[in-house]
């Protein structure tokens, strides 16, 4: 079956700092392949998707490559705000219908001033 | 646009009992999911609605169950409660049910078992 495996957290950065969240996906075929964040107190928010190897997605400054090589889709943003502090899910879904999205744990990422 | 809204926000139940959560799409969409989120984990898929039939399903046992009206809301029904199904229960809407189509989540309903 399908799985996403991602690196524990919780990270703490200081403000400006260099992020990489790392990932790495099980997958029969070629999914569609998600960064969804859930800032605290709220729900799940999608922050940027790829749907073929190569694709980059980006979005507020993150952005993340699907590697269908590496089976890695490792977000990134060059330098983090305090605004930014935030649980982070890689997720995919098969492509066709009848998608089911299949979620990392999450990573928690505290940024400090 | 509400975007997709569920209620009750906050539910506290005991062992045993049965438990009801509603989720209406985002306008426009006429597919729902349904996902379970405990304390610390990502969510977990636990069906999908569509046409107001099961379409997919996810490995949770057949004391959850679902419905989905011709308005393309939907709820979900736990019965026979335990301790271990307090959670954070998300819906997500999207329009269609093709893996590229992106699915907005709702804020969710905390379900609390005693």
């Amino acid at each position: 079956g399908n799985s996403v495996t991602q690196m524990e957290g919780p990270v703490t950065l200081s403000e400006e700092a260099f992020l990489t969240i790392n990932c790495t996906y099980t997958a029969t075929g070629y999914p569609s392949l998600f960064w969804y964040v859930q800032y605290p107190g709220e729900g799940l928010q999608l922050l940027l998707k790829a749907t073929k190897a190569d694709d980059k997605g980006s979005n507020k400054g993150f952005e993340a490559t699907y590697r269908k090589e590496t089976t890695s889709f490792h977000l990134e943003k060059g330098s983090v705000q305090v605004s930014d502090s935030a649980v982070y899910f890689c997720a995919l879904s098969d492509r066709g219908g009848y998608q089911k999205v299949t979620f990392g744990t999450g990573t928690k990422l505290q940024v400090i001033p | 646009d509400a975007g997709v809204t569920q209620s009750p926000t906050h539910l506290i139940k005991t062992r045993g009992q049965q438990v009801t959560l509603r989720c209406s799409p985002k306008s426009g969409h006429d597919t729902v999911s349904w996902y379970q989120q405990a304390l610390g984990q990502g969510p977990q898929f636990i069906f999908q609605y569509y046409e107001e039939e099961e379409r997919q399903r996810g490995n949770f046992p057949d004391r959850f169950s679902g419905h989905q009206f011709p308005n393309y809301s939907s709820e979900l029904n736990v019965n026979a409660l335990l301790l271990g199904d307090s959670a954070l229960y998300l819906c997500a809407s999207s329009a269609g049910t093709g893996g590229y189509n992106e699915q907005f989540f709702g804020p969710g309903t905390r379900l609390t078992v005693l």
